[in-house]
């Protein structure tokens, strides 16, 4: 089975602080996604990356940075949280040869105060 | 750019009742559908997919959907739901063979009543 995991379930972080957020899957998937889960919203795509340092924004990536400097490891950065930034967090990930299916981590819901 | 609507954003049903949720997306070429479920405190989980062949498609726990091409259409349903069939349900769509991003609908809300 794959795994997808996420350092944290839940993240309470004041506005202004930096935050790291971390992905890291079992599978060996060459592309992996974060995503951010609002309410009537969906899932809005923030960064992927489809190989080691590699790096493409999606619909929504400002605010955000991200990371990839092995495969299995994808990091979502805040540089400076916002009570905007409150939101489910999901990462997932994929591969060509699973015909692209994705698979999600548990999520990390981040509170900005 | 593709985008992707779901119909409704709640839906509540009783047990038995028979459920369709509506999915229609946007874009003309070859895309790769995919209907996801998160039940309450859960990970998104693939329901089901269709990249090619019999538009009908049968996925996890009774579910199915239907590929109308000429309605762009993609819309999930089953027969007779269950109280454990409450979830959100997330349609979306990816570019075939030449993309891997997906992009989702908003979502629905099922509540089903025991």
């Amino acid at each position: 089975d794959v795994k997808v995991t996420q350092s944290s379930r839940y993240l309470v972080k004041r506005t202004g602080e930096k935050v790291f957020l971390e992905c890291v899957q079992d599978m060996d998937h060459e592309n992996m996604f974060w995503y951010r889960q609002d309410p009537g919203l969906g899932l809005r795509l923030i960064y992927f990356s489809y190989d080691v340092k590699m790096k493409e924004k999606g619909d929504i990536p400002e605010g955000y940075s991200v990371s990839r400097e092995k495969k299995e490891r994808f990091s979502l950065i805040l540089e400076s949280a916002s009570t905007n930034q409150t939101s489910m967090y999901l990462c997932a990930s994929s591969s060509p040869s699973t015909e692209n299916e994705q698979y999600f981590g548990p999520g990390t819901r981040l509170t900005v105060t | 750019a593709q985008s992707v609507s779901q119909h409704n954003h709640h839906v509540i049903l009783s047990e038995a009742a028979s459920l369709e949720l509506g999915c229609n997306y946007s874009y003309g070429g070859t895309v790769n559908l995919f209907w996801y479920v998160q039940y309450p405190g859960q990970h998104l989980q693939l329901l089901l997919k269709y990249f090619s062949g019999d538009p009908l498609v049968k996925g996890i726990k009774g579910f199915e959907a239907e590929f109308i091409k000429s309605k762009f259409s993609f819309n999930l349903r089953k027969p007779s739901v269950q109280w454990s069939d409450t979830a959100e349900y997330f349609c979306a769509v990816n570019l075939g063979a030449a993309g891997n991003k997906l992009t989702f609908g908003g979502g629905t809300r099922v509540l089903v009543k025991p």
